[in-house]
């Protein structure tokens, strides 16, 4: 099945840049996502991207998709401590969502 | 509100005694899945439900049954259940055809001691 992996922790400070990172290993990946989780709570989705896509922005969030490498990131910027959560990436592939292990953001003030 | 709704919440079960995990959407998806969370693993796909009538075993299927009851309705069975399967468990549902967004349930949390 296909792997996608992710760092574990992320500490950055309020109003700094966040990237968070995340590799795949299915060329054929159609759908590429990030969700939040907050403590206690659901998966919420922040963004998606097309395998044809390089890059979506959506007011803080950029996505970049390096295909030939397999690579996804998730910028915030000006980080809030409101961001404070995990974050998963997934790959959408027949059928079936592949999450990595999730990346736990921690925004200091 | 429209969604995907699980219940219960919250469980806490003995070794060996058996229960049924509830899932229902109402955004006519076709495809429905269960995930189990676990500390540093992130989501496991336990099964699915590509369409009404059809189930198939995930990564993780052993000590679990399903039933696509209907279009709207995906339950999650443990008949014999085991220490090992204390995590978190999410319902999530997608329109296949659309190939957007997952929706996710709000999650529960099953202790077996």
């Amino acid at each position: 099945g296909e792997d996608v992996e992710q760092s574990l922790f992320l500490s950055v400070r309020e109003g700094d840049s966040s990237v968070i990172n995340c590799t795949y290993t299915d060329s054929s990946s159609t759908y590429l996502y990030w969700y939040k989780q907050e403590p206690g709570a659901g998966l919420q989705l922040l963004t998606y991207i097309f395998s044809n896509m390089d890059m979506k922005q959506d007011q803080r969030l950029t996505v970049l998709l390096n295909k030939k490498d397999k690579h996804l990131s998730l910028r915030i910027a000006d980080t809030q401590t409101g961001d404070s959560a995990i974050y998963f990436c997934a790959d959408y592939n027949f059928n079936k969502f592949y999450f990595g292990s999730g990346t736990k953001l921690n925004v200091k003030p | 509100n429209a969604g995907v709704t699980q219940t219960p919440k919250f469980q806490v079960l003995k070794t060996g005694q058996s229960m049924t995990l509830q899932c229902a959407q109402d955004m006519n998806h076709n495809s429905m899945y269960w995930y189990r969370q676990d500390p540093g693993m992130g989501l496991r796909l336990i099964y699915y439900s590509a369409s009404e009538g059809t189930t198939d075993k995930g990564e993780v299927p052993n000590g679990y049954n399903v039933s696509r009851l209907n279009k709207r309705e995906f339950s999650l069975r443990l008949e014999s259940a085991a220490p090992s399967q204390t995590s978190v468990y999410f319902c999530a549902s997608i329109n296949r055809e659309m190939n957007t967004e997952a929706f996710f349930g709000q999650g529960t949390r099953l202790t077996v001691v």
